[in-house]
């Protein structure tokens, strides 16, 4: 199994619709980050959570909101898509600052389409 | 301004050779970590190599190494004996300070061998 697993790995919604993007991981890291990847451009940011109780807003956390549900888990939600949120949309873990672990272990990612 | 640039929007390298792939970044923060990673036509990110800032030399990893030079502020990849599976965009990021949680990427290079 992967260590961080994304699902589903494509979506196409209507404009309007609520959908969750679901993120779990194995690697028993604290942090996990949603970043959004459009076509030309980096990854940008949109949530992250240092654990279960602390979760930040990114850099462009506007009409997204997430859960952090376990250690392991963390989702996404489009409350109501719309079609500039088309995207490929990838999960992160990380481990804690002092551990010499320096690595960002991403997921397949998630290719969201809103028509 | 441009935290992290990757000046080379696309490459053509032929097989075997030796590819260089530019990255320059902007911090006034003494600690912080550069990384790269390679995405296929696939999608998913796969980290490739980490330099720290107070690392002393420059970070190898297999056919991979990172020319960092910490003065220029630039932190090139360079690929030894190219092959046809080096194929794919390729991401320059940046973590600033030690606790810091976000990922800064470029906009990528995208790189393609030819037989």
């Amino acid at each position: 199994d992967a260590d961080v697993t994304q699902t589903p790995r494509n979506r196409i919604t209507k404009t309007g619709k609520r959908i969750m993007l679901e993120c779990s991981q194995t690697k028993g890291h604290d942090r996990m980050y949603w970043y959004r990847q459009d076509p030309g451009l980096g990854l940008r940011l949109i949530y992250y959570s240092f654990d279960v109780k602390d979760i930040n807003k990114g850099e462009i956390s506007d009409g997204y909101s997430v859960s952090r549900q376990a250690q392991a888990k963390f989702s996404l939600s489009l409350e109501s898509a719309i079609p500039n949120q088309t995207a490929l949309y990838f999960c992160a873990t990380s481990d804690s600052p002092g551990t010499g672990d320096y690595g960002y272990t991403f997921g397949s990612g998630t290719r969201l389409t809103v028509v | 301004a441009q935290k992290i640039t990757q000046t080379q929007p696309g490459m053509f390298v032929q097989e075997k050779e030796a590819v260089t792939l530019d990255c320059t970044y902007d911090t006034s923060d003494p600690s912080y970590g550069l990384f790269w990673y390679k995405q296929p036509s696939s999608g998913e990110m796969i980290f490739l190599i980490y330099q720290g800032s107070y690392d002393q030399q420059n970070a190898t990893e297999g056919r991979y190494s990172l020319n960092f030079q910490k003065a220029r502020k630039s932190a090139n990849l360079v690929i030894s004996a190219s092959q046809l599976g080096d194929s794919a965009m390729y991401f320059c990021a940046m973590r600033e300070g030690d606790s810091n949680y976000q990922l800064i990427w470029g906009a990528g290079t995208k790189l393609i061998i030819k037989p």
